[in-house]
């Protein structure tokens, strides 16, 4: 069966940078894009970006672009999300999802990122 | 960038009753890429509805939705306790791939 398993929470300084990963098991990881949301708490789904874990090409929100990296490591199925000058406002659980033709069936568990002096 | 807004902000009923929820574009969606996701406190957003009408794998046929353009609606015909929850559109036809702000259907 398809899993998307992240890494564990993180607690970071402001200024600091994270990197989420998001191991795929149970497909070719290499068929399908991932897409990264954030959720702040309480708050709404946020659209960070896609990536192609084929050709490594990206797509990011603007508001993101300059701080986030979307990469992959195909050997281990791994694709990962680097957000860098954090801010306390980045405190929020990141999620990655398994893209076909846009919309996501499958999503991981969600990794919850605290930025916190 | 395609803002979604989605209404009522909270929607209060009863099991059994019909749920009607909006999610208006800012600008048309093209093919009609506008998807629907229920999500439940603590839990990542599940997949109702693809293709603004489609169904996804194993979703009951009390959630259906329709609408195209600029505007779409989901509907639950009759509400199970199961179905209290939030729920968002987004579409995934323009990048950013934007989410509206959700709709929570809570039990009155």
């Amino acid at each position: 069966q398809v899993q998307l398993v992240q890494s564990g929470a993180e607690v970071k300084k402001p200024g600091a940078s994270v990197k989420v990963s998001c191991k795929a098991s149970g497909y070719t990881f290499t068929s399908y894009d991932i897409n990264w949301v954030r959720q702040a708490t309480g708050q709404g789904l946020e659209w960070m970006g896609w990536m192609n874990p084929n050709s490594g090409n990206t797509g990011y929100a603007q508001k993101f672009q300059g701080r986030v990296t979307m990469t992959r490591n195909t050997s281990i199925s791994t694709a990962y999300m680097e957000l860098s000058s954090l801010r306390s406002e980045d405190t929020a659980v990141y999620y990655c999802a398994r893209v076909r033709s846009g919309y996501s069936l499958y999503w991981g568990q969600g990794t919850l990122v605290t930025v916190s002096s | 960038e395609i803002v979604l807004t989605q209404s009522p902000g909270t929607l209060s009923l009863s099991p059994g009753e019909r749920a009607t929820l909006s999610c208006r574009a800012s600008q048309s969606v093209s093919s009609s890429y506008l998807a629907w996701y229920q999500q439940k406190p603590g839990q990542a957003p599940r997949l109702l509805i693809y293709g603004a009408s489609s169904r996804a794998t194993g979703i009951p046929d009390r959630f259906s939705g329709s609408g195209s353009g600029t505007d779409f609606t989901l509907t639950i015909s009759r509400l199970e306790p199961e179905d209290f929850a939030v729920y968002y559109c987004q579409q995934y036809g323009s990048s950013p791939f934007t989410f509206g702000g959700g709709t929570k259907v809570e039990i009155k």
